[in-house]
């Protein structure tokens, strides 16, 4: 039973530049959510996505933007870096409905590093 | 006021001692409690959920105060191995389904021989 999987691990880019993050949920999970970890702080939530849509949103700019692919998978991208968006990113995926007071079950995480 | 505060770090604390994390919380609408995990550079993973009446997993205790917003993490008989952060997290739900997790700043345990 595959768990949650993130791509890349590790990241270096340089300030002004794109980058996009890719999740796959947990085997059976539809619910995909993205938080961004600084150093020494806890996950913030950037924005979660259901049925394809952004159904909620962090206190993130616009620059942060996502998306949701039919087979529940997901992308973070974040246009115009900068030195502030260094920071582990973390997917985590969750099962709506019935199954909904289960835990939120997270991949190992994208490191990225802006120059 | 932060939406969930936790106790500063870090406890250093030696083999075998009981140790206690505490955690506020701001939202009186949070419905789901929970202790997260994280070793260093890596993922959080959970430790346990926190239900209203308490609940113990082996040498782990949570208790849940709603009409306080407290919830609380006691480790007795503290190994080697729990040297991590521990990461207080409340959720709504929303939309049928789980909303975000607010996460705690986190609390770093070193057990130390």
């Amino acid at each position: 039973d595959a768990g949650v999987t993130q791509s890349p691990t590790h990241l270096i880019k340089t300030r002004g530049q794109q980058v996009t993050l890719r999740c796959s949920p947990k085997s059976g999970h539809d619910t995909v959510s993205w938080y961004q970890q600084a150093l020494g702080q806890g996950p913030q939530f950037i924005f979660q996505y259901y049925e394809e849509e952004e159904r909620q949103r962090g206190n993130f700019p616009d620059r942060f933007s996502g998306h949701q692919f039919p087979n529940y998978s997901s992308e973070l991208n974040v246009n115009a870096l900068l030195l502030g968006d260094s920071a582990l990113y973390l997917c985590a995926s969750s099962l709506s409905g019935e199954w909904s007071n289960q835990p939120q079950h997270f991949g190992d995480g994208t490191r990225l590093s802006i120059l | 006021r932060k939406e969930v505060e936790q106790d500063p770090g870090p406890f250093n604390v030696p083999e075998g001692a009981t140790v206690a994390f505490n955690c506020t919380y701001s939202n009186s609408a949070s419905q789901s409690f929970f202790w997260y995990r994280q070793d260093c550079r890596k993922e959080p993973k959970l430790l346990m959920s926190v239900y209203s009446s308490g609940n113990e997993d082996g040498r782990f205790t949570a208790q849940l105060n709603r009409a306080s917003q407290y919830i609380s993490l006691l480790i007795r008989d503290s190994k080697l191995s729990d040297s991590a952060t521990y990461l207080c997290v409340v959720n709504s739900y929303y939309g049928g389904s789980q909303g975000n997790l607010i996460f705690g700043k986190g609390t770093k345990l070193s057990v130390k021989p």
